[in-house]
């Protein structure tokens, strides 16, 4: 049974400082690794997705890398900003069934 | 473009009483779908997913079942709510299984 877990479960930063999130998996037999945005009371919304094959994917500020024989994922966000506040997921993909982890929620402070 | 919803957005029940839950799909085509749960405090969790219409599994066994009466309708229903049913229920799609997953606004639901 896939077990993800993200490190910190709260982060809080101050306006333009980097963001790293800590994400780890424990079946290191995953199709991707994905990374999800939730706000408050809302649903999800895909950030990232690195395919098992990979070691980053970059868009916009945001860059995750994959180390899948560790079982890591660390996901980058620059020159943080007061909107980034949110809950931010990890998920691994194994056959068909996504797992997640907890989540880490982030506050930017202005 | 595609696009998921979910009705209701917000919902409270008795316990005991029956639940449906619906989800449908727009600008796609034979979707992959599922259900999930987001309890208090903790991570998502698969209920259901679905490749076609009228295939179901189930990953958790509990009071809740699911049904794909059309390609891109996706219901969750329980004949009797538990107070333990209360939570975040949010539905999601994706085109082949090891394709990122696009979420719905998801449904919150208290049991009392």
């Amino acid at each position: 049974k896939q077990e993800v877990t993200q490190i910190p479960a709260a982060l809080s930063v101050p306006e333009g400082e980097n963001l790293v999130l800590n994400c780890s998996f424990t079946d290191s037999a995953i199709y991707n690794l994905q990374w999800f945005r939730q706000d408050p009371g809302k649903g999800l919304t895909s950030l990232l997705l690195i395919q098992s094959s990979q070691r980053e994917q970059t868009s916009g500020r945001l860059n995750a890398s994959l180390d899948k024989s560790s079982g890591r994922s660390t996901l980058y966000i620059a020159a943080s900003q007061p909107g980034d506040s949110a809950t931010y997921l990890c998920a691994a993909l194994n056959d068909y069934k996504l797992s997640f982890g907890a989540g880490t929620t982030v506050t930017v402070r202005a | 473009s595609q696009t998921i919803h979910q009705w209701p957005a917000t919902l409270v029940q008795p316990v005991g009483s029956p639940l449906s839950l619906e989800c449908t799909v727009e600008g796609t085509s034979n979707p992959n779908l599922y259900w999930y749960r987001q309890a208090a405090g903790r991570g998502l969790q698969l209920l259901f997913y679905s490749v076609g219409i009228g295939q179901i599994s189930s990953e958790v066994p509990q009071n809740l079942s699911a049904s794909r009466p059309q390609d891109r309708q996706f219901i969750l229903s329980s004949k009797k709510l538990l107070l333990s049913d209360s939570g975040f229920y949010l539905c999601a799609w994706s085109g082949q299984v090891q394709e990122t997953q696009y979420f719905g606004p998801g449904t919150r639901l208290l049991v009392l």
